[in-house]
């Protein structure tokens, strides 16, 4: 619906596997971002990626690792999870580049929802 | 530390009626101020922006203030229906280009029939 797609939607996974979410848009943009919303907290920015660079690192730990192959996709690759790591992964994207706050409107995708048992 | 207060507790409104949702910002200075609906299951989609410049912004039944004394925005929705039952999420970011966005917990509306 908004341009951003997300998969898988839904992920279930041991404490010792490794698994990817990935994120595409189609609307063209130049920044993407990922964001973890746990119950009852707010949504957390993890990473920001302008023109494939990454730009912001939010004190996340290794066992998340993003990729940016290209403008258009983002990866957020999993391992050694733990339990309090499940939660909705959002990707989003916007315009970037600066020239104006207009430009930051930010189009999630549906999210991935993660369970680490 | 930078903080963003919605009232968190659900907010239940008669449908017909105006609803208001608040976000409170405290050790910030935003550039603008985003509101976002999310309903359950899924991602949040983009509704009003106002910039640091602007006291006032409406887009069909909705309206957005910023008062950057006070700290403070409102938003509000008139004429509510119950399709507008969802969480209204805040969000600030403090400069030009893809910094992300800091977000408020949200506030859950409910519009009672």
């Amino acid at each position: 619906e908004t341009g951003v797609t997300q998969t898988p939607r839904h992920l279930v996974m041991g404490m010792t596997n490794k698994k990817s979410l990935k994120c595409e848009q189609h609307l063209g943009h130049n920044a993407m971002y990922w964001y973890k919303q746990s119950a009852k907290k707010p949504l957390e920015l993890m990473f920001v990626y302008n023109f494939k660079e990454q730009t912001e690192n939010n004190s996340v730990p290794s066992r998340f690792s993003p990729e940016c192959p290209n403008s258009s996709h983002l990866f957020l690759h999993l391992h050694t999870l733990q339990p309090e790591d499940s939660a909705l992964y959002l990707c989003a994207s916007s315009q970037g580049g600066g020239g104006g706050p207009a430009r930051e409107t930010q189009y999630f995708g549906p999210g991935t929802r993660l369970l680490v048992l | 530390s930078q903080k963003i207060e919605q009232n968190s507790e659900a907010l239940n409104i008669q449908e017909g009626k105006t609803a208001t949702l608040t976000c409170n910002y405290t050790n910030y200075s935003p550039a603008y101020l985003q509101w976002y609906r999310q309903d359950p299951g899924r991602g949040p989609v983009f509704l009003l922006l106002i910039r640091e410049n602007e006291k006032e912004k409406r887009k069909e039944r909705l309206k957005v203030t910023f008062d950057t004394t006070l700290k403070q925005s409102l938003f509000h929705i008139t004429a509510s229906q119950p399709a507008d039952s969802a969480t209204y999420l805040c969000a600030l970011n403090s400069g030009g280009g893809a910094d992300g966005l800091t977000f408020g917990k949200g506030t859950h509306l409910i519009i009672q029939p």
